[in-house]
């Protein structure tokens, strides 16, 4: 069990530049969360997969925000034209079965210049 | 919807008092619940769960939590607070039903002073 592993540790970019960040869950878990965490605030919900398929995304996201699973395995998140305001952390989490319990990664910090 | 309050933002107490650090919930039926903490530069780990059944429920690093129903509460304590508990605490909840989306409250930030 190698834990929850994200890519990049942190990006710094350009407003407007595209970013992704790569999420690699815990290999036998099937579901995976993308969760966004600003300073002073707790993770706030972003997307949710189970195995392949998308199965809620949060209101929080505009339409420059995809995240793919595919095959079920890592997962990556997508920000086009990026923002100021799009400057956080991005944690992941995986669990498996029905208790709800997330194993995060140490997050990608994305900062926007 | 489900949510999860934290009333207290920022708590300081000294090494070795105890430690209490609340949280009230909304959820329409029984949830689960979590706390989990954050040590700078650290991803977020888990401390203790409620699921059912016993409604006291010990944690790793001498950590409990105990599930109020009618106070729709789930505070965590510590009896004797280390210096190397100073972290940021988080509190959240689930759905019993369904995929079990988790919550998170907007954490407290504890400070442990000599």
């Amino acid at each position: 069990d190698t834990g929850v592993s994200q890519n990049p540790r942190h990006k710094i970019t350009k407003r407007g530049q595209n970013v992704t960040f790569r999420c690699d869950p815990i290999s036998e878990h099937n579901r995976l969360y993308w969760y966004r965490q600003t300073l002073g605030q707790g993770p706030e919900f972003l997307t949710y997969f189970q195995n392949e398929a998308q199965l809620e995304k949060s209101r929080l996201l505009s339409d420059r925000f995809s995240a793919e699973r595919p095959k079920g395995s890592f997962s990556t998140l997508e920000i086009q034209r990026t923002e100021q305001g799009d400057s956080a952390m991005y944690l992941c989490a995986s669990s498996l079965g029905l208790d709800g319990e997330l194993f995060f990664g140490e997050g990608s910090r994305l900062t926007v210049l | 919807a489900q949510s999860v309050t934290q009333p207290d933002i920022h708590i300081t107490v000294s090494e070795g008092a105890s430690l209490e650090l609340r949280c009230n919930y909304s959820y329409g039926a029984t949830p689960y619940l979590f706390w989990y903490v954050q040590s700078p530069g650290q991803g977020l780990q888990l401390l203790l769960k409620y699921f059912s059944g016993d409604t006291l429920v010990q944690g790793i690093k001498g950590f409990e939590a105990e599930f109020k129903i009618s106070q729709s509460s789930f505070n965590l304590r510590k009896p004797s607070v280390h210096w190397s508990d100073a972290a940021e605490y988080f509190c959240a909840v689930a759905s019993s039903g369904g995929y079990q989306k988790v919550t998170f409250g907007t954490g407290t930030k504890l400070q442990v002073i000599p």
